[in-house]
């Protein structure tokens, strides 16, 4: 069965530092990844996915995260971390065209960020 | 402007009373989902339809009943066999052909 592991519970992080979360998936294939965040009391909304091409996806908000098949992993990065980035992390994954919505999500990492 | 709406924001439910939570978009979407969330948990799939008068269950459908008379509406009930309902419920919403899910502001639902 598919899974989706993010090793971070809880990231604190200083404003204007760099920001990485890490998310590995298990998957015999490549699975179609995603980066979801959540504001608090909120619904999700989509930072990024990645199907397939350059391993390295640009999303909103300054967020980039890169596909490594050799680690599987798919971590998400910002250089300079703003407050308002303060939220909910999930990575989440699906197998394909087949299974749209029927998302895998990790247990999500809460970003905090300090002044 | 477009978009799902889900009420009510906060619900509370009495031992053994069946609760509805709604969920309306204005997409136009065929694909409809409840998740449920707990603290320190991912989300979990608990229903989804993706056409008018059909549903699936998803991972933990149990003590959850859904409907999908309309192509805007997906109400989801947790019924009194459901014995740990207390968590935080959001609906979402897909196009055909559209990977992207659009999430509601969610429903906390708690137990007197």
């Amino acid at each position: 069965a598919q899974s989706v592991t993010q090793p971070d519970i809880h990231i604190t992080v200083s404003e204007g530092a760099s920001l990485e979360l890490r998310c590995n998936y298990s998957y015999g294939a490549t699975p179609y990844l995603f980066w979801y965040v959540q504001s608090p009391g909120q619904g999700l909304q989509l930072l990024l996915k990645y199907f397939s091409g350059d391993t390295l996806v640009q999303g909103i908000k300054g967020f980039e995260a890169e596909f490594k098949r050799s680690q599987s992993s798919f971590n998400l990065r910002k250089p300079s971390v703003h407050w308002s980035d303060a939220a909910v992390y999930y990575c989440a994954v699906i197998r394909g065209t087949d299974s749209w919505g029927k998302l895998q999500f990790g247990a999500g990492t809460q970003v905090v960020v300090t002044p | 402007d477009g978009g799902i709406t889900q009420s009510p924001k906060y619900l509370f439910r009495k031992e053994g009373q069946n609760v509805t939570l709604s969920c309306e978009q204005n997409l136009n979407h065929d694909a409809m989902y409840w998740y449920r969330q707990d603290p320190g948990q991912g989300l979990r799939l608990i229903y989804y339809s993706q056409i008018v008068n059909d549903f699936q269950k998803g991972d933990i459908a149990e003590g959850y009943s859904v409907s999908r008379e309309k192509k805007e509406s997906f109400p989801l009930t947790v019924t009194s066999a459901q014995k740990n309902p207390t968590a935080f419920y959001l609906c979402a919403s897909r196009g055909r052909g559209d990977e992207k899910l659009f999430f509601g502001s969610g429903t906390q639902l708690s137990v007197l």
